[in-house]
């Protein structure tokens, strides 16, 4: 049972630039959130998608947007690359409406340094 | 708004020893879960222990066990018998009791080490 995929694992970008990551979700899982890890912080929400819309929205400027397919992968676009993107970009999946504690699982993240 | 905080930075045990971690969060809200998460150098967040705000009993996973104080807004996270394996960076967090809510609110965390 494969668990949260992320890619590409590192990426080097200029300032300005846009850049694409991607996320497979745990088999079964239908919901993607990502969140933004500076180094030596803790991860701060961007958003959550479920049912290929944006449910819930962190304090992240529009250059942040996403998406989600049909098999429930999802994407994370930042346009117009600044210094401060630079982090650890993480994806987490989770079934929508569990009824319980609704444990999420992360992959191991996109590392993005913007020079 | 929610926040969660972690006064302690860093932290390092002797192996087979105790540990405790502290973290303190703030809400308004009386149904929550309260997380405590685990992220050793590969990356990848890892659940470590779990606890329903609703629930008094504290909650036990193996080694590690938490102290939750409701009242005090405090969650505490001990591990016993610290292993070399547990050095990583370990993150208290919060999420809303409302089904569906996903967001989960982090503290700045605390870099745990254990010494041979």
């Amino acid at each position: 049972d494969a668990g949260v995929t992320q890619s590409p694992t590192h990426l080097i970008k200029t300032r300005g630039q846009q850049v694409t990551l991607r996320c497979s979700p745990k088999s079964g899982h239908d919901t993607v959130s990502w969140y933004q890890q500076a180094l030596g912080q803790g991860p701060q929400f961007i958003f959550q998608y479920y049912e290929e819309e944006e449910r819930q929205r962190g304090n992240f400027p529009d250059r942040f947007s996403g998406h989600q397919f049909p098999n429930y992968s999802s994407e994370l676009n930042v346009n117009a690359l600044l210094l401060g993107d630079s982090a650890l970009y993480l994806c987490a999946s989770s079934f929508a409406w569990t009824g319980n504690t609704g444990e999420l699982f992360f992959g191991e993240g996109s590392r993005l340094t913007v020079l | 708004a929610q926040t969660v905080t972690q006064s302690q930075p860093e932290m390092s045990v002797q192996e087979a020893e105790t540990v405790t971690l502290s973290c303190t969060y703030d809400t308004s809200e009386s149904d929550y879960y309260l997380f405590w998460y685990k992220q050793p150098p590969s990356r990848q967040m890892i659940l470590v222990i779990r606890q329903e705000a609703y629930k008094q009993q504290n909650a036990t996973e193996n080694r590690f066990s938490v102290n939750f104080q409701k009242a005090a807004k405090s969650f505490s996270l001990k591990i016993s018998d610290s292993q070399l394996g547990d050095a990583a960076m370990y993150f208290c967090a919060y999420r809303r009791g409302i089904q569906g809510a996903q967001k989960l609110v982090f503290g700045q965390g605390t870099r745990l080490t254990i010494n041979p």
